[in-house]
């Protein structure tokens, strides 16, 4: 496709469940990020891969959250033990180089419900 | 870390006339300031972007300055129209890092 694609759009888990969210970015971006954004509040940096290596994970708020990218392309973010402050969009962002502040192109987000 | 802040959190302005919306940031350090617009149910998307060696920026009806030493940035929007009602970020980028840091948003609404 021609712009970052995310699945689901919407997710509902029940507190305790696991989830994946799925990003595929732009094809041929080098730099993947992933941003939290609660209702009302602009996004917040969770994480950022390098083609496949995760080079800044600083905004993952706790150990429940892990994320990947093992082929330097499509970036699984997984949400362990759902709770529901947990509950927010989550965007993915993918750009072209890197440390270069290239334009970052957002996804849709996938809007998470923990209930 | 950076801190962004934003303001006003909302805007209405009539169909038309400008809008400005102002930034600060915290960071000397930063040197990558991109806006973005978001519409309901989408992505933020960037409009336009300044670097630190530059003053101002402009494309069209959409304008950006920047005081680096105050720092301070503003979007500026001339002769609104009803499709520029979103809501609006400002952003920073510190110089070797690729996070941005987001201000928490103003919603502007263009009243016809």
């Amino acid at each position: 496709g021609a712009g970052v694609s995310q699945s689901p759009r919407y997710k509902v888990a029940k507190r305790g469940q696991d989830v994946a969210l799925r990003c595929d970015p732009i094809s041929g971006h080098v730099s993947l990020f992933w941003y939290q954004q609660a209702l009302g509040q602009g996004p917040e940096f969770l994480t950022y891969f390098q083609n496949e290596a995760q080079l800044d994970k600083s905004g993952l708020p706790s150990d429940r959250f892990f994320a990947e990218r093992p082929e330097g392309s499509v970036s699984t973010l997984k949400i362990q033990r759902t709770q529901q402050e947990d509950s927010a969009v989550y965007l993915c962002a993918s750009s072209l180089a890197a440390g270069m502040n290239t334009e970052a192109f957002f996804g849709q987000g996938t809007r998470l419900t923990v209930v | 870390g950076e801190n962004v802040e934003q303001h006003p959190s909302t805007l209405s302005v009539q169909e038309g006339d400008s809008a400005v919306i102002k930034c600060t940031y915290s960071d000397s350090a930063s040197n990558y300031f991109p806006w973005y617009k978001q519409e309901l149910g989408k992505g933020p998307q960037l409009i336009i972007d300044i670097r630190s060696n530059v003053g101002e920026k402009k494309d069209q009806r959409i304008a950006v300055t920047l005081n680096k030493t105050a720092k301070h940035f503003s979007l500026h929007i001339t002769e609104t129209q009803p499709e520029d009602s979103a809501v609006y970020f400002c952003a920073a980028i510190l110089f070797g890092n690729e996070k941005l840091t987001f201000g928490t948003g103003t919603r502007l609404t263009i009243i016809p």
